[in-house]
């Protein structure tokens, strides 16, 4: 298993502003991903962190808006740039531990953008 | 995009009911998992079913997966108030998709 800390765990933030989120795990993983959940929906993959080279970003989403830092194996960022009311949702980290692709997801971190 | 279509998008049932999920899904998959969300916060795993399987049970969960129709069901017994939560089917393998989740609301 694995215990993921998020921070924050929620923000109000000014629309043209950038907020970034702190993903710290308990233990060395391979695979982070960063997930986003909109209002009443379900998760989108943003983006899978990897550690010491660009992360991979899903279709929709680009480095420019969500950069993320991958500095070592137990410790992600992931920015939300020059936000606005649609960025408003819950960010979450995931990991996945051993072999099952079993996800440890943090708590989440809710933006509220006005 | 998202793999798995559930449905309802929303059930609600007395405690001591039983609530039956189902999910759908479009592509070939080597597992199924089965997650609980709370109030907007972090998922918990609940449950994983591989595609060589068909029935897996855990506590007061049932899960079954039907591959040649690409369906899998999640069955909570005996209800409680406690297990009101949006339950979220995910496929499995390098990119985890979630399904768009069913809203379980149980009454005391």
């Amino acid at each position: 298993s694995a215990v993921i800390s998020q921070k924050p765990s929620r923000d109000i933030c000014q629309r043209g502003t950038s907020l970034t989120i702190q993903c710290q795990v308990d233990s060395q993983v391979t695979m982070m991903f960063w997930y986003r959940q909109q209002p009443g929906q379900s998760l989108t993959l943003i983006a899978t962190a990897n550690q010491g080279s660009e992360a991979t970003y899903e279709s929709g989403f680009v480095i420019d808006k969500f950069p993320i830092s991958r500095p070592n194996l137990t410790f992600s960022t992931l920015t939300v740039s020059n936000m606005s009311p649609e960025d408003s949702s819950i960010y979450l980290c995931s990991v996945v531990v051993g072999d099952t692709g079993e996800l440890f997801f943090g708590e989440g971190s809710r933006l509220t953008v006005l | 995009s998202q793999q798995g279509e559930e449905d309802p998008q929303a059930l609600s049932i007395q405690e001591g009911e039983n609530a039956t999920m189902n999910c759908s899904y479009k592509t070939s998959i080597n597992n199924l998992q089965w997650y609980r969300q709370n109030s907007g916060r972090g998922l918990v795993h609940l449950i994983l079913i591989r595609s060589n399987e068909r029935e897996k049970h855990s506590g007061r969960l049932r899960v079954t997966l039907d591959t040649s129709k690409k369906s899998s069901s999640l069955l909570i017994t005996a209800s409680r108030a406690a297990d009101t939560a949006s339950y979220f089917c995910a496929t499995g393998g390098f990119k985890t998709i979630f399904g768009a989740g069913t809203r379980l609301f149980v009454k005391a």
